[in-house]
């Protein structure tokens, strides 16, 4: 199995806080991605990152940030959550072999619970 | 618009019949799919991919099948097990710009009774 760890597993919050979830690999692999997966959506990404300090916005970024100053750390930040945050997160990795073969492996996720 | 589609959010098949589950894609730059499997409080995980160069990719009781006219792929298990109850996802991306992306379908769970 891919080495990536999420933390916390599970967390509950309440509205207006901000919160920040961990994802750390040990893999070396140079992609890394955010998903949060609802009832009904399917997986969809929030944010992904290609390198050290470099990261872009996937489908569902408003109210997201994310952050990677190392290679092996990928945060995800919600500044202010919302009711509408309450999700399972997933963190994924990729080599990002190019040509279509890039396979992601993912952790085992994050229960977020914004009440 | 989804641009990866998973039409049945559900299907249940016996012990040892064989599972058909469905995939429809409307991006025609989409040139490499990937199906996942994903059991409850677990994160999905990889299962079997396919080259939008070849047509059919085995992988023990995993076969995938791409129709490219028809912008469509299956993945079939035969046969199935009790084991292989899960939520199925397809997902899919494209070798220009992006290609380290994936687009998710949103599921499908499959429940395979003894």
């Amino acid at each position: 199995d891919a080495g990536i760890t999420q933390s916390p597993r599970h967390k509950v919050t309440e509205t207006g806080t901000p919160v920040t979830l961990r994802c750390h690999q040990t893999e070396n692999h140079r992609y890394m991605y955010w998903y949060r997966q609802d009832p009904g959506h399917g997986l969809r990404l929030i944010h992904y990152s290609y390198g050290v300090k470099d990261t872009d916005k996937g489908e569902v970024s408003d109210g997201y940030s994310v952050s990677r100053s190392k290679t092996e750390d990928f945060l995800l930040t919600l500044e202010s959550a919302t009711s509408s945050q309450t999700s399972v997160y997933f963190c994924a990795i990729s080599a990002g072999q190019g040509l279509g073969g890039n396979e992601q492996f993912f952790g085992p996720g994050t229960r977020l619970t914004v009440l | 618009d989804q641009q990866v589609k998973q039409n049945s959010p559900s299907l249940s098949v016996q012990e040892g019949r064989i599972s058909i589950l469905n995939c429809d894609y409307t991006n025609s730059m989409f040139d490499y799919f990937l199906w996942y499997k994903k059991y409850p409080a677990e994160g999905p995980t990889f299962l079997i991919s396919i080259s939008s160069i070849k047509d059919k990719n085995e992988d023990g009781r995993f076969t995938v099948f791409l129709n490219k006219s028809a912008k469509h792929l299956s993945l079939h298990i035969v046969p199935s097990q009790p084991g292989d109850s899960a939520v199925y996802f397809c997902a899919a991306s494209g070798t220009q710009g992006g290609s380290e992306k994936l687009v998710f379908g949103k599921g499908t769970k499959l429940t395979v009774n003894p």
